[in-house]
């Protein structure tokens, strides 16, 4: 079993909405990631979870919140967005050398 | 940190072999991977090579890599139009995963 999964698929929020993504795991896997995805873009590097604890944040807004409650879980907190942040946002887990990503949250800030 | 390239579209006909090259700058990744992504989907991890690795070889998946000149490539055999999407390369190193621009395939009937 390789899946992550991530809730919900899509998300409309407008810019004073405060919102949560989730994203869950059962493989075991320790590190725990969240990407943002443009269109037609690589993936962009967010957060880097590691046995539960932050270990990168690459200069995020504070306006993104991660939590990661537990080894399998992991949110990530949405406030006062902006039209700019709309993008398809990626949970990705990874033991050893093997980096597993969800479906993605499709998300649209109006 | 680590740049990684690709060049943006690739087009060939059903059954042709494809092939979709990557350069990277620095040579301590030990990994390099290659991902495809569907259209309004997640990244699907299709292969992998260790950096100690010339070739490696999954079905109709080849993996190619050069280390002297940072190159990677992957060979897709007997292309499908269900081989259509978008592949990145991707390389690993200090707990974080850089991602190629993607290359589109376009995989014509």
């Amino acid at each position: 079993d390789t899946e992550v999964t991530q809730t919900p698929k899509h998300l409309v929020m407008g810019m004073t909405n405060k919102k949560s993504l989730k994203c869950e795991q059962h493989m075991g896997h320790r590190a725990m990631y969240w990407y943002k995805q443009k269109a037609k873009k690589p993936p962009e590097l967010m957060f880097v979870y590691s046995y539960e604890k932050l270990s990168i944040n690459e200069s995020v807004p504070s306006r993104f919140s991660p939590e990661c409650p537990n080894s399998s879980l992991l949110n990530l907190h949405l406030h006062a967005l902006q039209p700019e942040d709309s993008a398809l946002y990626l949970c990705a887990s990874s033991r050893n050398s093997e980096q597993y990503f969800g479906p993605g949250t499709r998300l649209t800030v109006t | 940190g680590e740049d990684v390239e690709q060049s943006l579209f690739l087009s060939v006909r059903e059954g042709d072999s494809s092939v979709i090259n990557c350069t990277y700058t620095d040579s301590s990744s030990t990994y390099l991977y290659w991902y495809k992504q569907e259209p309004g989907a997640g990244l699907q991890l299709l292969t992998y090579i260790f950096s100690n690795m010339d070739m490696k070889q999954d079905q109709r998946l080849t993996v190619l890599l050069n280390k002297k000149d940072k190159h990677l490539s992957l060979r897709i055999a007997d292309t499908q139009t269900g081989d259509s999407a978008i592949y990145f390369c991707a390389g690993y190193n200090f707990n974080k995963f850089y991602f190629g621009s993607g290359t589109k395939l376009n995989v014509k009937p």
